[in-house]
């Protein structure tokens, strides 16, 4: 079983909905990511947060709001979607600092379907 | 900047046959770090295995092992005697050297090869 908890796991919604994905782990992880992967494509690199705070944003528009309100939990606050943001989401987790060993733990993600 | 190419998009086999996934990869750093993932179905990306730019040793674990050279930049992957269970998407990837940036694990992934393993 993953480590690395999301939720919801199926998520549809409109393009004027205000909907949340969730994560959480409790590795003891001070690293935490947001993927977005289309079909048939690898994971594309959306934010990254290190010891709670955004240290990496790849120029990911607006209507992703990411958030982390504590180092086990991160959030990404979706608003205004558009059909092409239909896509599955991965949290992933990794150790940060002296002591990263450099591999990145994946939830199962959330498969979001914007209408 | 960082690249990793899997020019195999999909493999067939049948169940207990080998079979060797290819990465090749492009970075500017002397230190970096090379993984494999495998991605089933349920859309987990499975962590499998890691290795360091300053360690060319290569490793047999369970059924999988992996050739990595410098020389070449490529890092290849074997299932020996497949099962079914290893039906999945691997996808190899890179980072930067994980003990000078502070910003996070920055991975780069390459397209993934799809392996059909048929009973």
């Amino acid at each position: 079983d993953t480590e690395v908890t999301q939720t919801p796991k199926h998520l549809v919604m409109g393009m004027t909905n205000k909907k949340s994905l969730k994560c959480e782990q409790h590795m003891g992880h001070r690293a935490m990511y947001w993927y977005k992967q289309k079909a048939k494509k690898p994971p594309e690199l959306m934010f990254v947060y290190s010891y709670e705070k955004l240290s990496i944003n790849e120029s990911v528009p607006s209507r992703f709001s990411p958030e982390c309100p504590n180092s086990s939990l991160l959030n990404l606050h979706l608003h205004a979607l558009q059909p092409e943001d239909s896509a599955l989401y991965l949290c992933a987790s990794s150790q940060a600092g002296q002591s990263r060993t450099g591999e990145l733990f994946f939830g199962e993600g959330s498969r979001l379907t914007v209408l | 900047a960082q690249k990793v190419t899997q020019a195999q998009t999909e493999i067939s086999v049948v169940e207990k046959e080998d079979v060797t996934l290819d990465c090749v990869y492009e970075t500017r750093d002397t230190t970096y770090y090379l993984f494999w993932y495998k991605q089933p179905p349920s859309g987990e990306l499975v962590f499998l295995i890691r290795r360091n730019s300053f360690d060319e040793q290569n490793e047999i674990s369970g059924r999988y092992s992996w050739n990595f050279q410098k020389s070449t930049s490529s890092f290849n992957f074997t299932i020996t005697a497949s099962q079914v269970v290893d039906s999945a998407v691997y996808f190899c990837a890179l980072s930067e050297d994980v003990m000078i940036k502070a910003a996070g694990n920055k991975l780069t992934f390459g397209g993934g090869t799809r392996v059909l393993v048929k009973p």
